[in-house]
């Protein structure tokens, strides 16, 4: 049974920091998914990262992918107040992206002025 | 842009009531889901279908069934609601190989 795990599940941070969260899964797979969900709304995608090394960046969030350490990061750089959300990785194990995703159980952030 | 649609935001039944949660997507998508979130536990998935009148069972797909009847609709039914299936239900559908998008949700309360 495919396991995703974040680290860590709650942070608070202030503006300006930097900070990683982890994401590590339990089985083979190259897809790997970073979701944002704010309060009362759906998620949001943010980066889709399909092979070993890659390295996607969006502003001040940057996603990597290591598939042989079976671990993803996502990378904040110089935090600011409207980052403060929920952020969700997700593990396609079957590749096809037909068979539904595995979520860990979400980083709750919260960026302080 | 993919357009995920979600018959309502909000719905509250009585225990042993028949649900049907709707979605609908506007981009042609084989794929499409159904998940559950709760706090602490994240998103776990209840079915999905590759295609049209196909289903599969996700992880947690007790005490629910599923229709897809056309290509872009995709209904979730509680046969029997029951307080334990309160929960946040969101839908997502997905080209071959392709990302997920999400619709915005409904959430529902069995009392």
């Amino acid at each position: 049974e495919l396991k995703v795990e974040q680290n860590p599940l709650f942070l608070s941070m202030q503006e300006g920091k930097n900070y990683t969260i982890y994401c590590n899964y339990s089985t083979t797979s190259d897809r790997l998914y970073w979701y944002r969900q704010d309060p009362g709304k759906s998620l949001e995608s943010l980066f889709v990262l399909l092979s070993n090394g890659a390295v996607k960046q969006e502003g001040r969030l940057m996603a990597s992918l290591d598939t042989k350490a079976r671990l993803s990061t996502l990378h904040i750089t110089a935090a600011v107040h409207d980052l403060s959300a929920t952020y969700f990785c997700a593990v396609d194990e079957a590749g096809g992206g037909a068979d539904g995703l595995t979520f860990g159980k979400g980083t709750h952030l919260i960026i302080q002025p | 842009d993919v357009k995920v649609t979600q018959s309502s935001r909000y719905l509250v039944k009585r225990t042993g009531e028949k649900v049907f949660l709707e979605c609908v997507q506007d981009m042609d998508h084989e794929n499409m889901f159904w998940y559950r979130q709760d706090p602490g536990l994240g998103l776990r998935l209840i079915y999905f279908s590759y295609d049209v009148k196909m289903k599969e069972k996700g992880d947690i797909p007790e005490g629910y069934s599923v229709s897809r009847e056309k290509k872009e609709r995709f209904s979730l039914i509680l046969e029997s609601a029951s307080t334990n299936q309160t929960s946040m239900y969101l839908c997502a559908s997905s080209s071959l190989g392709g990302l997920e998008f999400f619709g915005p949700g409904t959430r529902l309360t069995v009392l």
